[in-house]
């Protein structure tokens, strides 16, 4: 079955710099490549997700890259705000339903 | 009600107690899942039901017994469980082929 890792675990950053989060997938027959941000006591949430049959997306200040290669995907977060503080998890499946989690990295941005 | 409900937040139980978790979704989803997050693994895939159907069990304890009687509710029932059963049981509920998932809040376990 598919095994993400994901690096690092712990991630300090100014406001203001950028983040960068990678994770690696063994199941080259994955297409599918969720983040999913945790604030403190709440719920995962999506952020963004690529599907195989592109290397980038970008949302604003989010964007993601995908090298099916290499078998890793990052997460990059640029001008990073306090608000972004969270733990986020990368994710990977063959189809959409049966998502594979990494182990988490919590970001802290400090002001 | 909107969105993915769980109840109850929060179970303690004994290792000799039988309890069962409720997730309810109202996003007419087709799909539902039961993860378990705990500090060792923290977001662990438990079981999936397309349409009802189980499509996946993740090689989980007996101990643990999900049901689905429609595509809006599923249960996680809970017997003779140990104390590493202890974590955040989230349920989570997407439509097939789309990819998001939707979580509940999650029933904070403890076992005793």
């Amino acid at each position: 079955g598919e095994n993400v890792e994901q690096h690092p675990s712990t991630l300090s950053v100014q406001e203001g710099d950028s983040a960068v989060i990678k994770c690696t997938y063994s199941d080259s027959a994955s297409n599918y490549f969720p983040w999913y941000k945790q604030e403190l006591g709440k719920r995962p949430q999506l952020i963004i997700d690529i599907r195989s049959n592109v290397g980038e997306k970008k949302d604003q200040r989010i964007a993601v890259t995908l090298n099916k290669t290499a078998k890793h995907f990052s997460l990059h977060i640029t001008e990073t705000q306090p608000e972004d503080s969270a733990v986020y998890f990368c994710a990977a499946s063959r189809d959409t339903d049966k998502l594979i989690f990494g182990t988490g990295t919590r970001l802290q941005v400090f002001p | 009600e909107t969105g993915v409900t769980q109840t109850p937040r929060h179970l303690v139980m004994g290792m000799t107690n039988k309890k069962s978790l409720k997730c309810e979704q109202h996003l007419g989803h087709n799909a539902m899942y039961w993860y378990k997050q705990s500090a060792k693994k923290p977001l662990e895939l438990m079981f999936v039901y397309n349409f009802k159907e189980q499509t996946e069990n993740n090689s989980v304890p007996s101990r643990f017994s999900p049901e689905c009687p429609n595509s809006s509710h599923l249960f996680l029932h809970l017997h003779t469980l140990q104390p590493e059963d202890s974590a955040l049981y989230l349920c989570a509920s997407s439509q097939r082929g789309i990819g998001e998932l939707f979580f509940g809040e999650g029933s904070r376990l403890t076992v005793l």
